[in-house]
Parts: structure tokens; sequence; C-alpha cells
């Protein structure tokens, strides 16, 4: 069956560490896989793209990586603030469909 | 920057009862999507509506939902008979479509809170 797993549910990281998010996948053939961040109550707000032929993107402090072959992105933060405490959460879309499919997410909060 | 609206933000009703939810995609923007986030659970692709027709619909998107581009902005979800387990964040998101070929990026609105009691 399909799945998308995220590696967990919370994360607690120091302030000024870099977070690094797992989002692994199963019985997918994404044509690209992207990222979002949702606060409380509000909707997932887009943050980067990685399409399946491209290794890794970066947006000023963040980083994406994307293994076809590990069927893995990991997503970074560096130098982490407070104001990055949030639920992110990882979406594919396969080849051949229009849904974009979102793991559980996780609560990531950054310890002053 | 243009983003995606919707209104209202919160919507309670009576189970039985017909409720439309509404959108303003970004200008732009070409497909457009309905997704529901019940609460403490993922975001669940609902349908989605490309060329004034739907593209592709999920197995939640049943009889009871139905879609609608009325103009040139609004982009609205119908529910016509709300049941309690309808309760969630139901969220509207555009995208600009194909880039080189590809699918663009998706954009989220706000969300509506709909409460069915």
């Amino acid at each position: 069956s399909q799945k998308i797993e995220q590696n967990s549910e919370a994360l607690n990281i120091q302030e000024g560490k870099t977070a690094t998010l797992t989002c692994n996948y199963t019985n997918y053939s994404p044509a690209y896989l992207q990222w979002y961040r949702q606060d409380p109550g509000r909707g997932p707000v887009f943050l980067l793209l990685i399409r399946e032929n491209e290794k890794e993107k970066r947006k000023e402090r963040l980083k994406v990586t994307f293994d076809t072959t590990l069927k893995q992105s990991l997503f970074h933060i560096t130098a982490s603030q407070p104001a990055d405490s949030a639920t992110y959460l990882c979406a594919l879309l396969n080849f051949g469909n229009e849904k974009l499919t979102f793991g559980t997410g996780t609560r990531l909060t950054i310890i002053p | 920057e243009p983003e995606v609206t919707q209104t209202p933000s919160h919507q309670v009703t009576q189970m039985g009862q017909e409720v439309i939810l509404r959108c303003v995609p970004i200008s732009n923007h070409l497909y457009f999507y309905w997704y529901r986030q019940i609460l403490g659970q993922k975001v669940e692709f609902l349908v989605s509506f490309y060329n004034n027709e739907i593209s592709e619909k999920s197995e939640i998107f049943d009889d009871q939902f139905s879609v609608e581009r009325p103009d040139g902005s609004n982009f609205t979800l119908k529910i016509r008979s709300t049941k309690l387990e309808d309760s969630a964040m139901y969220f509207c998101a555009s995208s600009a479509g194909f880039a080189g070929g590809l699918r663009d990026e998706q954009f989220f609105g706000p969300g509506t809170r709909l409460t069915v009691l």
C-alpha cells in the first residue's frame, strides 16, 4: 500500500542548531515533492518544491534533498529560530494524477 | 503578493443542511483544488478542477459534494446535506499549471472551519 511517513510527530531543537525533518514514501512514483509549513488553525504555506530529477534545493535557511532511490526527502532549517516553530508537512504529487498527498506532519519546536 | 482567499472563515450548520464554501484563487492560476483536514489528522485531497470540469476526485468526494466556478474569479464547494463527520477545515488551493511541462506548486488559502451540529 502507499504510505508517506514523516520521521516523528514532534521534534525539539535548540535555537541556532539545524533542524532536520525526514519524509519517507513507499509505492509512489512522485513527479515532485513539496514542503509546507502549517501553523495551528491556518492553511499550509508553501515553502519549497523539488522535482524527481533534482537532488537538492535551497531557499535562504531552508534546504531540501530528494533521493528517489532511498525514497526519501530531508528538509533542513539552519540557524533555527523560535519563529520556525510550526508543523512541517511533506506532500507529493504522483506521476499521472492530480492530487497532492500529504504526510501527517512533524511538529517542530525551537527552544530558546 | 497574490494569495488565495476563502470565506467564511468559520461556518456552523445543522446536520442535513446545505453549505457553500467560497474561494477566490490566485488570478492567473488555472488549476483549482479542495482539500480537507479533520482536527488532528492529515490534509486530504478532495477534488481538482481544470477548464471548467472536475479532473480528479477522491473517494471522499461523493454525490453530496459538488464544485463550481460560477464566474471568472470564484470557486465553490457545496455540500448538499451535511453530516457530523463533515466537520473539518476545508482548504482551497490553486496552481498556475505547468512549468516546463511539469505541474507547478499549489498555494493554499487560510481555510474555512466547518462545524456540523
